[in-house]
């Protein structure tokens, strides 16, 4: 039972311009909502996150949209650049609990 | 370092023999996380330690797969009688507790290749 989904393996940007990362959910007792973001042989890395009760968080050049009644979250960064060039996980939790991950989603920003 | 360092950073073992892999959270932090990835997977929640709780071991794939977590500081995740399938990069990540916003952070894993 997969409960966080990232339906899009891979996405290719070019610089400047925005990326948009996707990510759906099943379980609606999620409260708090993540991305992470990975380069190859290192871990992951938190980018930003949103609480269950808001619909956007905004922080720098990346934001994170949430529509709870679609179960679908976002991530939005612009203006891309190629060091944005990782790979992006979202995750979910609910209180005290661990974090359940999508399978992510490749960006390359290409300059 | 202030961060969270596991080790070793890459085991090659054969199937059947059993493998331990280390994490040393970041101090002061009270919980701890097992999680893997496998090849063009997600990550996967194995087992986290909150104080001096019980552990959550519900992600744990079978019973050759155990972790403890001594003196509230590092862990040891053990896999007894590794089987190929075992074979993944194991993250560890540590944070000041479990709540919404206690942001986790992540060791740089152990790559386990079981030939």
């Amino acid at each position: 039972d997969q409960q966080v989904k990232q339906n899009s393996p891979s996405l290719s940007v070019q610089e400047g311009r925005i990326s948009i990362l996707n990510c759906d959910y099943t379980n609606s007792m999620f409260d708090y909502f993540l991305w992470y973001k990975k380069y190859p042989a290192e871990g992951p890395t938190f980018l930003i996150s949103i609480s269950s009760i808001k619909d956007k968080n905004e922080d720098g050049r990346f934001t994170v949209f949430l529509n709870k009644s679609a179960k679908h979250l976002s991530l939005h960064i612009v203006p891309s650049q190629p060091g944005d060039s990782a790979v992006y996980f979202c995750a979910a939790k609910r209180y005290g609990n661990k974090l359940v991950f999508g399978a992510g989603t490749i960006l390359r920003v290409k300059s | 370092g202030a961060g969270v360092s596991q080790s070793p950073s890459n085991k090659v073992t054969e199937k059947g023999k059993d493998v331990e892999l280390r994490c040393d959270p970041i101090s002061g932090h009270t919980a701890l996380y097992w999680y893997r990835q496998s090849l063009g997977q997600g990550l996967e929640f194995l087992i986290y330690f909150q104080g001096n709780s019980a552990p959550d071991k519900s992600g744990l794939p079978s019973d050759r797969f155990s972790a403890e977590r001594t003196g509230g500081s590092v862990s040891t995740l053990t896999i007894q009688r590794t089987q190929q399938e075992d074979s993944a990069v194991y993250l560890c990540a540590s944070s000041f507790g479990t709540s919404g916003d206690n942001e986790q952070f992540f060791g740089p894993g152990t790559r386990l290749t079981v030939l």
